[in-house]
């Protein structure tokens, strides 16, 4: 299996739907990320979570809401989003060590959502 | 306000001349850096970091970044291009001090044939 899988790779989905996206990782990490890419940006950090402590980016609407639970899973479901969240959601992992030091990220293939 | 600056969007090289895609940060203290690819639609995948140490740092696929502090960049360099290096190139760095990795827009990389 690869590290990294994401589910779906692509989802369409209106403006009142609910779905989730689904993260799994299978390198034995400690720490899981949810980042959402668009076109021409820098990749928007939405959520971590590092040795059991979730981070979290404010500026991401509570349209979003990520899901952790355990090292291997990552969520984010999604409600009554905009067209302007369509993107592609990336997941990533890393191991992250006590006095702050990372790893590098390990990413998943992406999801790539479009809302109507 | 942290931030990383990859100033060209795009870059076009012949395939086996030298390439350099430009990183500069700015970002307090000793930072880690890195540089990711991305090929088209796949996720990003790692080539290289700097954590301390020799300024000249190699990382794969035949990729290597000099560090340079009084500068604040960490270019990414290869001395012969080749086409399959067209992709999309990251630079991202982390504060010591919190999980926040700031990444560059990236810079589109063309190797021509």
């Amino acid at each position: 299996e690869t590290g990294v899988t994401q589910t779906p790779r692509h989802l369409v989905m209106g403006m009142t739907n609910k779905k989730s996206l689904k993260c799994e990782q299978h390198l034995g990490h400690n720490a899981m990320y949810w980042y959402k890419q668009s076109a021409k940006k820098p990749l928007e950090l939405m959520f971590v979570y590092s040795l059991e402590e979730r981070v979290e980016n404010n500026s991401v609407p509570s349209r979003f809401s990520p899901e952790c639970p355990n090292s291997s899973h990552l969520f984010l479901h999604l409600h009554t989003l905009q067209p302007e969240d369509s993107a592609l959601y990336l997941c990533a992992s890393s191991q992250e060590l006590a006095g702050g030091y990372t790893g590098e990220l390990f990413f998943g293939e992406g999801s790539r959502l479009t809302v109507l | 306000a942290q931030s990383v600056a990859q100033p060209e969007d795009q870059v076009n090289v012949a395939e086996g001349n030298p390439l350099t895609v430009k990183c500069t940060y700015s970002v307090s203290g000793n930072p880690y850096l890195f540089w990711y690819v991305q090929y088209p639609n796949r996720g990003l995948q790692f080539l290289l970091k700097y954590i301390t140490g020799d300024n000249l740092v190699k990382g794969s696929y035949g990729f290597e970044a000099e560090f340079n502090k009084s500068q604040t960049s960490f270019h990414l360099k290869k001395p012969s291009a080749l086409v399959s290096d067209s992709a999309l190139y990251f630079c991202a760095v982390r504060d010591r001090s919190n999980y926040q990795l700031i990444w560059g827009a990236g810079t589109k990389l063309i190797i021509k044939p």
